[in-house]
């Protein structure tokens, strides 16, 4: 079975420029998150969704958004970028407690 | 505020050493408790812990939970230069967000 999946794996924007990041769930997950893991860090929740409703916001500016899909697949947007954006950014999918994490998608903002 | 908090920061060892690294917790509703070890990339699941004094153990990693003590623990024995990562501990609040609170993390640095 395919785990998690993300795309891109790796983008460079500029400030002021918009990102959108994608997420695929392992089959049959329902529930996706996002984190944001800056170095040396361990992941900081940004979102969750489960059936499509947003279930949980972490502290991110609303220059942060997410949605989910009918498949359960999940976009994170961000808008007006900065520096201290740049991030390894995770989504991950979760049944019953578990949470399994996809391979991420490294943004840099210059 | 929930919180988790790992210890130590960090950790270098020789192959062969076992190494203890400890997890404390203080979360609402507490459920679960969930270690990852992150090398490159994003976090791999290593174990989940929902009941106190119960060991879960895969290969040379074990864990155990104390619910009490608000603590869980991730035992390595016979280290190897692979197990080198940082090792993530988690626990989910479950009230109303659902949101996953991660510690900062242990490095571990095993040398040959």
């Amino acid at each position: 079975d395919a785990g998690v999946t993300q795309s891109p794996t790796h983008l460079i924007k500029t400030r002021g420029q918009q990102v959108t990041l994608r997420c695929s769930p392992i089959s049959g997950h329902k529930s996706v998150s996002w984190y944001q893991q800056v170095l040396g860090q361990g992941p900081q929740f940004i979102f969750q969704y489960y059936e499509k409703e947003e279930r949980g916001r972490g502290n991110f500016p609303d220059r942060f958004s997410a949605r989910q899909f009918p498949n359960y697949s999940s976009e994170l947007n961000v808008n007006a970028l900065l520096l201290g954006d740049s991030a390894l950014y995770l989504c991950a999918s979760s049944s019953a407690y578990e949470q399994y994490f996809g391979p991420g998608t490294r943004l840099t903002v210059t | 505020e929930d919180k988790v908090v790992q210890s130590p920061l960090s950790l270098v060892v020789h192959e062969g050493d076992t190494v203890t690294l400890n997890c404390s917790y203080e979360v609402t509703n507490f459920r679960s408790l969930l270690w990852y070890k992150q090398e490159k990339k994003a976090p791999t699941f290593l174990f989940m812990l929902t009941s106190s004094g119960i060991e879960k153990k895969s290969g040379r990693l074990s864990s155990i939970l104390d619910k009490k003590e608000l603590f869980s623990i991730l035992n390595i024995t016979a280290t190897q230069t692979g197990d080198s990562a940082v090792y993530l501990c988690a626990v989910p609040n479950t009230s109303g967000t659902y949101k996953y609170i991660f510690g900062t993390g242990t490095r571990l640095k095993v040398l040959a």
